[in-house]
């Protein structure tokens, strides 16, 4: 069974800063492109950022570029989201999912991370 | 950049079909065949559903279907059952390896 497990969110004040983590089991994480998606309260699901398997394309949705970082460590099967210069627009459950190889689409993701931002 | 356009609800009864749109532009939709849908409960991670408008990943039913025209696509469920209830999410492909979601659609089974 794929499985994705996000850690690492939790409360953060305005401005402040967070990593998300997401490590892989039962699959080569190495292998895929990742991504990064959002869903804040009550609302639809934002694409936030994507790395490619090895690492060396990057992209992010310019409501998050120059404050996210994403980054992957394959060695040890995880992805990550550095989140600086939160503001609570940021407040969100997190999703890490796999691309499905090939194509333009996301074929797992996790359970999701909540991620609030609040004084 | 705005979400793409989806129908708030839809309903049917058990064994109807239901159609959910999903409305863009040529920035977008109409602009790749790489529109994919996602079903989502409560709680629980999205499901790929349908992925470059019309496929299907194995173990998805026959009874999801996509379509493309123009710059709106649509999700049709034949054959509705109980636990179809959720709500469904398109997404396209927006070119420099972005994409966008639709505002998503909740699917009640009368």
């Amino acid at each position: 069974e794929v499985l994705l497990v996000e850690s690492g969110g939790g409360l953060v004040k305005p401005g402040g800063s967070l990593r998300l983590s997401c490590t892989a089991s039962s699959f080569v994480l190495g292998s895929y492109t990742m991504n990064w998606i959002r869903q804040a309260p009550g609302e639809g699901l934002e694409w936030v950022s994507s790395i490619s398997s090895s690492g060396s394309y990057i992209h992010y949705a310019e409501s998050v570029k120059g404050r996210f970082t994403i980054s992957r460590d394959n060695a040890k099967n995880s992805v990550y989201l550095d989140m600086s210069g939160l503001g609570v627009e940021d407040t969100a459950l997190y999703y890490c999912a796999r691309d499905l190889i090939g194509y333009y689409s996301f074929e797992y993701w996790g359970q999701g991370l909540l991620v609030t931002v609040s004084s | 950049q705005s979400a793409l356009t989806q129908p708030r609800s839809v309903s049917g009864s058990p064994g109807q079909s239901v159609t959910i749109s999903c409305t863009g532009s040529s920035s977008d939709v109409g602009g790749y065949e790489y529109v994919s849908w996602y079903q989502k409960h409560p709680g629980k991670a999205p499901k790929l559903l349908i992925y470059d408008v019309t496929k299907r990943p194995s173990g998805v039913p026959y009874r999801f279907s996509g379509s493309k025209s123009g710059n709106t696509a649509s999700l049709t469920i034949s054959g509705l059952r109980g636990d179809d209830e959720a709500d469904y999410y398109c997404c396209s492909y927006a070119g420099t390896s972005s994409y966008i979601f639709g505002s998503g659609t909740e699917v009640t089974v009368l």
